[in-house]
């Protein structure tokens, strides 16, 4: 099974500031890397699909990074409404997905 | 609009069963794979089962393997999960979601809202 790491597991930060969240998989995974974003009591929201690649809909502030083992999630300017919590998924090993344990993104 | 709606949450007590539903509408149900995600109270998203277009694929995660079923109706644009032997470590929101595939990558674009279930005695 591929495990899914993420770093840190939690951050203070301030609006405005920019913010690089890290994935790291227990093998290469090339880049077939997802983020989530979840905000409290809601359904998770994908952001990036393919280590990199912005869903439709998403800001441009969001952007991703990475392949083979090592993935960042980078917000360029942190708005109210991103604090909540991030999750990185491995789709290389369909259909035996894994997330990482989430980073919690709160107001410094 | 795509809508997945769970259903059939509730409290159920150690050893007991419970199935869940998963109502989609708005895409053509049967052109795609779903899944079944749950997360724990203040924990982190565990996939926990998948099932091909037509039913006929199915893995589970090894927490729940041998006691969880997937299963779908095409007909009735319909995702179920039978859940038995159920622990207190089974109590978490479950979340039905959409597989898509863009350039390549399995994506889970559509999320329904959730429904709890607590092993409680």
């Amino acid at each position: 099974d591929i495990q899914m790491t993420q770093s840190p597991s939690s951050l203070s930060a301030s609006v405005g500031d920019r913010v690089t969240i890290t994935c790291r998989a227990s093998q290469s995974i090339s880049t077939y890397l997802n983020w989530y974003q979840q905000r409290p009591g809601k359904a998770p929201k994908l952001l990036i699909f393919g280590a990199s690649s912005l869903q439709s809909g998403v800001p441009s502030r969001f952007s991703g990074s990475g392949s083979g083992t090592d993935f960042t999630l980078t917000i360029s300017s942190l708005q109210p409404e991103d604090f909540a919590t991030y999750y990185c998924q491995q789709s290389y090993s369909t259909p035996l997905y894994s997330f990482g344990q989430g980073t919690k993104l709160e107001i410094k | 609009q795509v809508q997945l709606v769970e259903s059939g949450g509730g409290l159920v007590k150690p050893g007991g069963s419970l199935r869940l539903s998963c109502a989609a509408s708005g895409f053509t149900f049967s052109d795609d794979y779903m899944i079944w995600v749950r997360q724990a109270p203040g924990k982190g998203l565990e996939w926990i089962s998948y099932i091909s277009s037509s039913g006929s694929t199915k893995y589970y995660a090894d927490s729940v393997k041998g006691r969880f079923t997937i299963s779908r109706d095409n007909a009735k644009n319909s995702l179920y999960l039978q859940m038995s032997s159920l622990r207190a470590e089974d109590t978490a929101v479950y979340y039905c979601a959409r597989v898509n595939i863009l350039t390549g990558y399995q994506i889970f674009d559509y999320w329904g809202q959730g429904t709890l279930i607590t092993v409680s005695s």
